[in-house]
Parts: structure tokens; sequence; C-alpha cells
């Protein structure tokens, strides 16, 4: 069965300083893989998301992740934090189906921003 | 952009009564969703609808549930009888084929 590890429960960086938040998935076939971002009491943003192509993913909000198949990773990044970045941030796998596209979810990395 | 859209935004409930969960997903979608956030845990896989019919569904999904697109536009989560452990936020969600998976702001559930 397909699985999205997020080993980091949660990570504090400083305002101004460089993210990464990693992903781990295990599925057998070729994966669609996303980033959400959920700020307390709110729904799911969809930061970027991989079908194929270019492994490089451009997202909003200045994010970037890169889909790495060999280390079965797709790890989200930014190269400097804004305090409005803190939120919860889950990586999430598609998997298709006769009835469209199940999303398998991580457990998701809470990151806190220091000013 | 388009939205999916989810009323209510909250809902309190006794145990054992019955509550709907209203979507109004995206028009041109074919592919509706409902997910599950129990808090402070991670957003589960409830079940998936097409073609007016459920095509997947979970283990959380018992006969409690049940999931229905009345009118061509709306697409509801009704639960039977509620329990203290229903408590959550619900989130909706629809698709095309492949591309624009979008989920609703969420309905929070809470069962008293």
């Amino acid at each position: 069965a397909q699985s999205v590890t997020q080993p980091d429960i949660h990570i504090t960086v400083s305002e101004g300083a460089s993210l990464e938040l990693r992903c781990n998935y295990s599925y057998g076939a070729t994966p669609y893989l996303f980033w959400y971002v959920q700020s307390p009491g709110q729904g799911l943003q969809l930061l970027l998301k991989y079908f194929s192509g270019d492994t490089l993913v451009q997202g909003i909000k200045g994010f970037e992740a890169e889909f790495k198949r060999s280390q079965s990773s797709f790890n989200l990044r930014k190269p400097s934090v804004h305090w409005s970045d803190a939120a919860e941030y889950f990586c999430a796998v598609a998997i298709r189906t006769g009835g469209g596209n199940k999303l398998t979810f991580g457990t998701g990395t809470q990151l806190k921003v220091e000013l | 952009e388009p939205e999916v859209t989810q009323t209510p935004s909250h809902q309190v409930t006794q145990m054992g009564q019955e509550v709907i969960l209203r979507c109004v997903p995206i028009s041109n979608h074919l592919y509706f969703y409902w997910y599950r956030q129990i808090l402070g845990q991670k957003v589960e896989f409830l079940v998936s609808f097409y073609n007016n019919e459920i095509s997947e569904k979970s283990e959380i999904f018992d006969d409690q549930f049940s999931v229905e697109r009345p009118d061509g536009s709306n697409f509801t989560l009704k639960i039977r009888s509620t329990k203290l452990e229903d408590s959550a936020m619900y989130f909706c969600a629809s698709s095309d084929s492949l591309y624009g998976y979008t989920f609703g702001s969420g309905t929070r559930l809470t069962v008293v």
C-alpha cells in the first residue's frame, strides 16, 4: 500500500533562513505528488504538484520541490522564509483509481518561524 | 479562480443525531471526494464518488456514512448517528481527470 512519511514533526527556523521539509513516499508506480499548507483552523491550500517532466517544480509563495525517484523523495524548499510561512505542511501522493485520484497524506510538519 | 464551497463552516451536534455536510464542487469536475482530519492528526481519505456512485471508500466509511449528489451541483456527506469520535474537520474536494484537485475550506464538526 502507498504511504507518505514526513520525518520531521516540528521545525523551527529564523525568518530569512532557508527551509527544507522532507517527504518520502512509498508507491510502486509513478507517483503524483503534492504539497499542501494549512494555517490553524483553515483549509488545505495547494503549494505545488508534480505529475511528470521537470523534476524541479515551482509553486506559489516562493516554494519549490524536487522529485528524486532514486530516493523516493519530494522535498519542499524555500530559500528565505517569511514569518507568514508559519503553518503546517502536508505532503501527499495521489493514487489513480477508477474513480479519480485518492490522496494519501503524510502526518505533516509544523513550521515555526522565529523573528 | 473556481472554488469548492462547503457549508456550514462549523457544526455542533449532539451524539446520536444525524448531520449532513454540504459541498458545492467545481462545476466541470467529475470526481468528488470527502476527507477527514481529526484534530492534530493527518488528513484521511473517506470516499470518492464518480458517475453517481461511490468508486472507492476507506475502512472509516462504514454504514453510518453515506454520500449523495442530489441535484447535479451539491455533494453531501451524511453521518446517520454521530459519535464523539466523529468530531473532526471534514474536507470536500473535486477534480477533473488528473489535474485541478481542489479542496474546500472544510466543515468543523463537533459532537457533544
